[in-house]
């Protein structure tokens, strides 16, 4: 059964900062992992996918990678802005018959502080 | 182009009544997903249609939730009767309908809050 956890729970930051988001998953037979982020109050925006095959996704600000090998992800977030706080969740589609589903971690509350 | 939308966007009812909650997805997406965070908890999967046919739906919790999706466009959940657990938010998503399952985006509503008293 998958497993999906993200360190840490909580992350404060002042504004400009570099920071590193992790997710790890245990088992690596996936077919691609998802970061969203969610505002308070509102559903899930998809940041970045990233398939089995790719080591990492760029969009703007946010870098993610992929080391499928040892299950893990890292979401990179460059020179942080107050209009980033919000919380990041993790989720891999994993391998197996018919099934679509993805399993989520249970995110990282970011805070970044003006 | 409009997205997932959920219907409605809070409930707050009494131990034992009864909740149906909407989704409309994506026009043209084959897939649609349920998901659901209780309180404390990530989100789970709940189940996944393609089309009017449900593909799968080992995530529903007991035969208290029902989902339908007559006609393949929305699709409703059914709660009957309801309990103190079920209360959280429940979320429905939508991709498009590819074979390619590795590639899919998966897009979220923005979820209805459910309050069970």
């Amino acid at each position: 059964k998958q497993e999906v956890t993200q360190i840490p729970a909580a992350l404060s930051v002042p504004e400009g900062e570099n920071l590193v988001l992790n997710c790890s998953f245990t088992d690596s037979a996936i077919y691609n992992l998802q970061w969203f982020r969610q505002d308070p109050g509102k559903g899930l925006t998809s940041l970045l996918l990233i398939q089995s095959s790719q080591r990492e996704q760029t969009s703007g600000r946010l870098n993610a990678s992929l080391d499928k090998s040892s299950g893990r992800s890292t979401l990179y977030i460059a020179a942080s802005q107050p209009g980033d706080s919000a919380t990041y969740l993790c989720a891999v589609k994993s391998q197996g018959t018919g099934r679509r589903a993805l399993t989520f971690g249970s995110g990282t509350r970011l805070q970044v502080q003006p | 182009e409009a997205g997932v939308t959920q219907f409605p966007s809070h409930s707050v009812i009494e131990k034992g009544q009864t909740v149906t909650l909407r989704c409309d997805p994506i026009s043209g997406h084959d897939n649609l997903y349920w998901y659901r965070r209780v309180m404390g908890k990530e989100i789970k999967f709940l189940l996944h249609f393609v089309k009017e046919s449900k593909q799968d739906e080992s995530g529903m919790p007991n035969n208290r939730f029902l989902a339908e999706r007559t006609g393949g466009t929305y699709s409703t959940l059914k709660v009957q009767p309801a309990e103190l657990e079920d209360s959280g938010v429940y979320f429905c998503a939508s991709s498009q309908g590819t074979g390619l399952s590795r590639q899919e985006t998966q897009y979220f509503g923005p979820g209805t809050r459910l309050l069970v008293l």
